[in-house]
């Protein structure tokens, strides 16, 4: 059973940083790219990263870049977002996401995600 | 950038078909995933690539294409489909995924 745990949401003040943390298991970690996206209660879904298998290739929704980094331990089926410079528009729900495929979205299978955790919630408020 | 449009709010009787469009122009180009998302839960993957559903979802839910819409398709509505839809796709111009803004499903 495939299963991707976040951790590390949590209160935090405009300003700080705070890393998100997802546990894999139940699939090959290492043949498949891993994404991040939020949902801001009462909107919609925002993408905010990707990372490809082997970390070569990664990419950021344009609200995020410059101040998020998204990585991944492959040794410990774990993935990685730190967040610097948290504003209030970063609160949300944030989802760590499996996609079908190894490369992220440049391969046809890179915007198909068919596992999802089950959210970390980060609040940004003084 | 690219962008995916979706109505904010479609409706449908119960046991009736209902169609969830999404439009955008990198739909021309590559194919969309569709997704449900009821209050409190995670999305969870309903339809991808060309029609294709994972393991577990119902024949109910189908999609069409044509040109830059794509749309989802729940033939004989029921009152468990009651959710928000959202699709999905490559950016047309970035090597990042964009997401339509979502359809409040209501099963009347």
């Amino acid at each position: 059973e495939v299963q991707l745990v976040e951790s590390g949401g949590g209160l935090v003040q405009p300003g700080r940083s705070l890393r998100l943390s997802c546990a894999a298991s139940g699939f090959s970690f290492d043949d498949s790219a891993m994404n991040w996206v939020r949902h801001v209660p009462g909107k919609g879904l925002e993408y905010v990263s990707f990372i490809s298998w082997n970390s070569y290739s990664t990419g950021y929704a344009d609200s995020v870049k410059g101040r998020f980094t998204i990585s991944r331990d492959n040794a410990k089926n774990s993935l990685y977002l730190q967040m610097n410079s948290l504003r209030p528009d970063d609160t949300a729900v944030y989802y760590c996401v499996k996609s079908m495929g190894p490369l992220g979205p440049i391969e046809s299978t890179g915007s198909y995600f068919d596992f999802w955790g089950q959210g970390a919630l980060v609040t940004v408020s003084s | 950038s690219s962008e995916l449009t979706q109505d904010p709010a479609v409706s449908v009787a119960l046991g009736q078909t209902v169609r969830i469009t999404c439009q955008g122009d990198s739909l021309r180009t590559y194919y969309a995933s569709w997704y449900q998302q009821k209050p409190g839960r995670a999305p969870i993957l309903v339809l991808y690539g060309n029609n294709n559903r994972p393991s577990g979802i119902p024949a109910r839910f189908s999609a069409s294409i044509s040109g830059s819409t794509t749309s989802l398709i729940i033939t004989g509505a029921q009152a468990e489909d009651e959710a928000d839809y959202y699709c999905n796709s490559r950016d047309s111009s970035r090597n990042l995924v964009i997401f339509g803004g979502g359809t409040k499903l209501t099963v009347l």
